[in-house]
């Protein structure tokens, strides 16, 4: 089975804040993709990447950035955390290499409250 | 991505089979008919997809209309680990990554 693994499932930071989202993936995916999940606003696409240090926003990449230097591990950044930025946050990946159709298989998530 | 229509929620009780309709009746002829589930507090869980085959792994199956516009995911033997919010969405490959999540269905297992 796929495993997606994020490092923490709670955080609390401070606004102004520089947080890092680790995640890594044991299958050798070669896609990862960092959302945002919101009561009432579902999942949102923030960033996501095809390969090793490559790097593509998405819906809403604001405030945000990633860093990919390892294929299994996909890194969001929040630069100065913001109360807005109060979420929970999902890592996915999939297989990639113009399977387009393969899953997602998705990581438990960071509940991130900035105070 | 083709619009998705789910009832709010249903109860099964634990060992029988969980039955989860969906409409789709927009879905287009290139979009294959996913399902997910996220279990409270988790991250969603993909089950199961296809384009009009009916499939089968070993979490559930799916039967999928000749028309196409509706479709059933099926739990054989429903289990109190089943509880969750059982998402139906149509996506076409270059839209497979761009998730969105209805308000899904709220499978509850009663034992």
């Amino acid at each position: 089975d796929v495993k997606v693994t994020q490092s923490s499932r709670y955080l609390v930071k401070r606004t102004g804040e520089k947080v890092f989202l680790e995640c890594v993936q044991d299958m050798d995916h070669e896609n990862m993709f960092w959302y945002r999940q919101d009561p009432g606003l579902g999942l949102r696409l923030i960033y996501f990447s095809y390969d090793v240090k490559m790097k593509e926003k998405g819906d809403i990449p604001e405030g945000y950035s990633v860093s990919r230097e390892k294929k299994e591990r996909f890194s969001l950044i929040l630069e100065s955390a913001s109360t807005n930025q109060t979420s929970m946050y999902l890592c996915a990946s999939t297989l990639g290499g113009g399977r387009l159709y393969s899953p997602l298989h998705f990581g438990n998530g960071t509940r991130l409250t900035v105070t | 991505d083709a619009k998705t229509t789910q009832p709010p929620s249903m109860d099964c009780a634990e060992g029988r089979a969980a039955n989860l309709p969906c409409n789709h009746s927009t879905i287009s002829g290139n979009e294959y008919v996913y399902w997910y589930r996220q279990i409270h507090s988790q991250g969603p869980q993909y089950i199961i997809h296809g384009l009009k085959n009916n499939e089968t792994n070993e979490m559930a199956s799916l039967i999928i209309t000749e028309d196409r516009k509706s479709s059933t995911l099926i739990l054989p033997h429903a289990t109190l680990r089943d509880t969750a919010v059982y998402y139906c969405i149509g996506l076409s490959g270059a839209g497979s990554y761009q998730l969105t999540f209805g308000k899904g269905t709220k499978l509850s297992v009663i034992p």
